[in-house]
């Protein structure tokens, strides 16, 4: 089983609607979870980080993290064009032969948002 | 505060050849992972650096390495340069004092291998 799991998409929504981007992680000891977005041929920026069960906002952007199902999911809502990218989700492990963590990335769900 | 700083944007290198990226992190931060990216495998973690020493290494082969200098810049090396070494080369700082605190990327290094 891969680390960091996503759907790869691509995504298509209409614009105004709810993009709704899902991730599961392995490591049951993660204790912290990343959102990024990756517009074509960019580096991938931080959007989101949550660290707590349960939903945190930030603007239109919503992550949900379910630390007993491995779940964690970033919601945007009145999507628009200009969400339109690639969006990677990022969790923290630690290694348990070192006891050092590190960041590991999914693969990437790739969102269109149609005007 | 600057942010992560690669450099070269571009390279292109013949197969055989060596190559050697640096990364200057944002200031403070004291660790530096570096991925590589490509369109069929995604981003895919090659080392980390953490106070001048290697603490996590992904699963590329002895011709990828790198090190970090006192000051947190970092250097990646690659030997012996194969055409599938042609990628998007990210490094990522972050303060690595505990799993806190997310990944700021720079810019990248495009890396063509002819």
């Amino acid at each position: 089983q891969k680390e960091v799991e996503q759907n790869s998409g691509p995504l298509s929504v209409p614009e105004g609607a709810i993009a709704s981007l899902n991730c599961t992680y392995s490591d049951r000891g993660s204790q912290s979870f990343f959102w990024y977005r990756q517009y074509s041929g960019k580096s991938p920026e931080l959007i989101m980080f949550i660290y707590s069960n349960g939903d945190k906002e930030d603007g239109r952007f919503t992550a949900q993290l379910n630390k007993a199902s491995q779940y964690v999911s970033l919601l945007i809502r009145d999507s628009q064009p200009s969400d339109s990218a690639t969006y990677l989700c990022a969790v923290n492990i630690v290694l348990m032969k070192t006891s050092y963590d590190k960041v590991i990335f999914g693969p990437g769900t790739s969102l269109s948002v149609i005007p | 505060k600057a942010g992560v700083t690669q450099t070269p944007r571009y390279l292109i290198k013949t197969r055989g050849q060596q190559v050697t990226l640096s990364c200057s992190p944002i200031s403070g931060h004291r660790s530096v992972s570096w991925y590589q990216q490509t369109p069929g495998q995604g981003l895919q973690f090659l080392f980390e650096y953490f106070s001048e020493t290697q603490r996590n290494k992904g699963n590329f082969p002895g011709r990828f390495s790198g090190r970090q200098f006192s000051n947190s810049r970092s250097e990646m090396n690659v030997s012996t340069l194969e055409l599938g070494d042609s990628a998007l080369y990210l490094c990522a700082s972050r303060t690595g004092a505990g799993p806190f605190g997310g990944a700021f990327f720079g810019q990248g290094t495009r890396l063509t291998v002819v």
